[in-house]
């Protein structure tokens, strides 16, 4: 199957600091890709679709000005959680859609956000 | 996404066959039904996904039923690496294909 990347695997920063997440789709080119954040014992939740060369799309209570979202090539999307806090301890995941007839996401590993 | 109700937990023994149902009444037409699997502390995994037609990878089969209204991931011979969350999901098509993800099934293969 496909391989999406993320980078880094886990970090720790400082209540106040920006932090940025890469997703890479390494053997396909994706014009969408997604972010969620998994909170403890939950499901994943969808936070925002991003789409190439274009804004991106957030879900209902999720802030854009907080969770900046780049995709600014078929093969990379960034998030940035801006003036972390505690509360925003989480595991972030990407996923790149392939598109075409076997249109498929695939996951990244997660990267894991400790705020201290 | 259309509505799916998984079992919030299933046991299998090693080296047997895991079947997991997923029921999907409300799916429509042109939906898929693709299967993900979450192993603890790692990013979904891609499993297999299909319209109606019986579905064979190298990972699962997947068997939807004539009607669509649910179907089943068989694993063929289980081992302690496929103990993980399952889930079922039938993205919105026309959406992006965004994935709405559920409570999932937890399968542990017992030794």
């Amino acid at each position: 199957g496909a391989v999406v990347s993320q980078h880094p695997s886990w970090v720790i920063c400082k209540s106040g600091t920006s932090v940025k997440i890469e997703c890479r789709s390494l053997d396909f080119q994706a014009t969408t890709m997604f972010w969620y954040r998994q909170f403890p014992k939950q499901s994943l939740m969808l936070m925002a679709t991003s789409n190439e060369g274009s804004k991106a799309t957030y879900e209902q209570g999720v802030e854009k000005d907080k969770f900046l979202i780049n995709h600014a090539s078929l093969t990379l999307s960034t998030l940035t959680v801006t003036s972390a806090h505690p509360e925003d301890s989480s595991f972030y995941i990407c996923s790149a859609r392939t598109g075409g007839h076997t249109d498929t996401q695939y996951f990244g590993p997660g990267t894991r956000l400790t705020v201290l | 996404d259309a509505k799916t109700t998984q079992p919030p937990s299933m046991d299998c023994a090693e080296g047997r066959a895991a079947n997991l149902p997923c029921n999907h009444s409300t799916i429509s037409g042109n939906e898929y039904v693709y299967w993900y699997r979450q192993i603890h502390s790692q990013g979904p995994q891609y499993i297999i996904h299909g319209l109606k037609n019986n579905e064979t990878n190298e990972m699962a089969s997947l068997i939807i039923t004539e009607d669509r209204k649910s179907s089943t991931l068989i694993l063929p011979h289980a081992t302690l690496r496929d103990t993980a969350v399952y889930y079922c999901i039938v993205p919105i098509s026309g959406s992006a294909r965004q994935l709405t993800f559920g409570s999932g099934t937890q399968l542990t293969v017992l030794p």
